[in-house]
């Protein structure tokens, strides 16, 4: 079961902030993130793995709500290079495979 | 840093072909995956690889799909007898550990457009 992403599309200026969420109808037990530029592969950002467990990179931060089945992305001061399509993925356990949502594009205007 | 590599950049072929698609993933890596992205959609899971052997693969990954690891180096997808649908982008990528809690990174990914 695919995770679900909201909103689909969110453009901002240059210095805005935007939180991009990411639910699941089944338990979670991880969820990455990661943002594909357009042509390019996706670039792994972060993983969550516990409930609560919040994770930062520069101004991009993400939280996990394990109970919520549920990860928010936060984007703040957003800059040109954060332009993109960003992707969770979910991770079913042992295995390693990452099933992702449909993704979030971002667009930052200057 | 050490990156996952895939050739070619660009495939096309003739509908009915088989296609053989190429990676290297990161030498230290063990474990090894290919995803699909058809234009504009998602990325796709298709099948992840360890010791020789297919961990676990999606529906989409049917008989007409396989993998190998023909050396220490290589992991492959080959498609036989293409079809239209099969038109898409397809990402390699590897971890050192199984699970989904480790990263994976993923390849610049393959261009397949059959014609």
């Amino acid at each position: 079961q695919q995770p679900v992403q909201s909103p689909q599309a969110v453009i901002l200026r240059e210095g805005e902030d935007a939180v991009i969420n990411c639910s699941s109808s089944k338990a979670l037990y991880s969820v990455h993130w990661y943002r594909q530029k357009h042509g390019e592969a996706p670039v792994f950002l972060m993983i969550l793995l516990k409930g609560g467990e919040q994770k930062g990179h520069d101004k991009i931060s993400a939280s996990f709500n394990e109970k919520k089945q549920q990860s928010s992305l936060y984007l703040t001061a957003s800059q040109l290079s954060y332009s993109g399509t960003y992707f969770c993925g979910t991770g079913g356990g042992s295995q390693g495979n990452l099933i992702f949502g449909k993704g979030t594009k971002l667009s930052v205007k200057p | 840093e050490p990156e996952v590599t895939q050739t070619p950049s660009h495939q096309v072929t003739q509908m009915g072909q088989e296609v053989i698609l190429r990676c290297v993933p990161i030498s230290n890596h063990l474990y090894f995956y290919w995803y699909r992205q058809i234009l504009g959609q998602k990325v796709e899971f298709l099948v992840s690889f360890y010791n020789n052997e297919i961990s676990e693969k999606s529906e989409i990954f049917d008989d007409q799909f396989s993998v190998e690891r023909p050396d220490g180096s290589n992991f492959t997808l080959k498609i036989r007898s293409t079809k239209l649908e099969d038109s898409a982008m397809y990402f390699c990528a590897s971890s050192y550990i199984v699970g989904s809690n480790q990263p994976q990174h993923f390849g610049d990914g393959t261009r397949l457009s059959i014609l």
